[in-house]
């Protein structure tokens, strides 16, 4: 079993270019959060998914951010018209779902995006 | 607003040493709390997840305890090795769905 998928790895930019991160969960697994590490501070909820809905974006910012997590396909966590203060490890985890044994977040490898 | 504080920030500690990390939060009304490792430039690597309902968990040489009343919990590590050396993050769940990070303690064991 795979476990949490990100792509890229690593992913530069310049300013005023979008970014498009990737985050394929493990297989079974309903729930997708993520997180952003700016350098030298913690991890900071973004924005917490389950498949085709929204349920908590209380750490996103108001502009320029968006995320979703489709019927098919990967969630993509999305940021337009990047800013140097964007720079950072995005990091995504997946839980089965909630319940009992269901809700342990197994985190992704992350991607490490530079703006330059 | 929760907030999670993780005490101490930094600790050293020779091969072999049992050791406690603290983990302070100030909503009591949580959901769970899951422990993690970090290691440098790397993902987080979970390792317990306690329950609300929980006061302790263990596998390996590794025990979580929770005690809600107060907002702590704590990490035991006992006999240490140089591989335990890491950053260790607690996580606070809350019913919505956000989980609260505190900031780490980062961990160095010297053979």
């Amino acid at each position: 079993n795979a476990g949490v998928m990100q792509n890229p790895r690593h992913l530069v930019r310049r300013r005023g270019q979008e970014a498009r991160l990737r985050c394929s969960p493990m297989k079974g697994h309903s729930h997708v959060y993520w997180y952003r590490q700016l350098p030298e501070e913690g991890l900071k909820f973004m924005v917490y998914l389950q498949k085709e809905n929204i349920i908590d974006e209380s750490g996103m910012p108001k502009e320029r951010f968006s995320a979703e997590f489709p019927k098919e396909g990967p969630s993509i966590l999305r940021i337009q018209q990047v800013v140097r203060g964007d720079s950072a490890a995005y990091f995504c985890a997946s839980s089965r779902g909630t319940g009992t044994d269901q809700e342990t977040q197994y985190f992704g490898p992350g991607t490490r995006l530079l703006v330059l | 607003k929760q907030e999670v504080t993780q005490i101490p920030a930094a600790l050293s500690v020779p091969e072999g040493e049992n050791l406690v990390l603290n983990c302070s939060f100030t909503d009591s009304a949580i959901y769970n709390l899951q422990w993690f490792r970090q290691d440098p430039g790397k993902g987080l690597t979970s390792l317990l997840l306690i329950q609300s309902s929980q006061r302790e968990q263990t596998s390996g040489r590794l025990n979580a305890s929770l005690d809600k009343s107060s907002g702590r919990s704590t990490l035991y590590i006992a006999a240490s090795q140089p591989g335990d050396s890491a950053t260790y993050l607690c996580a606070v769940r809350t019913n919505a769905g956000k989980s609260t990070f505190g900031d780490g303690t980062t961990l160095t064991v010297k053979p």
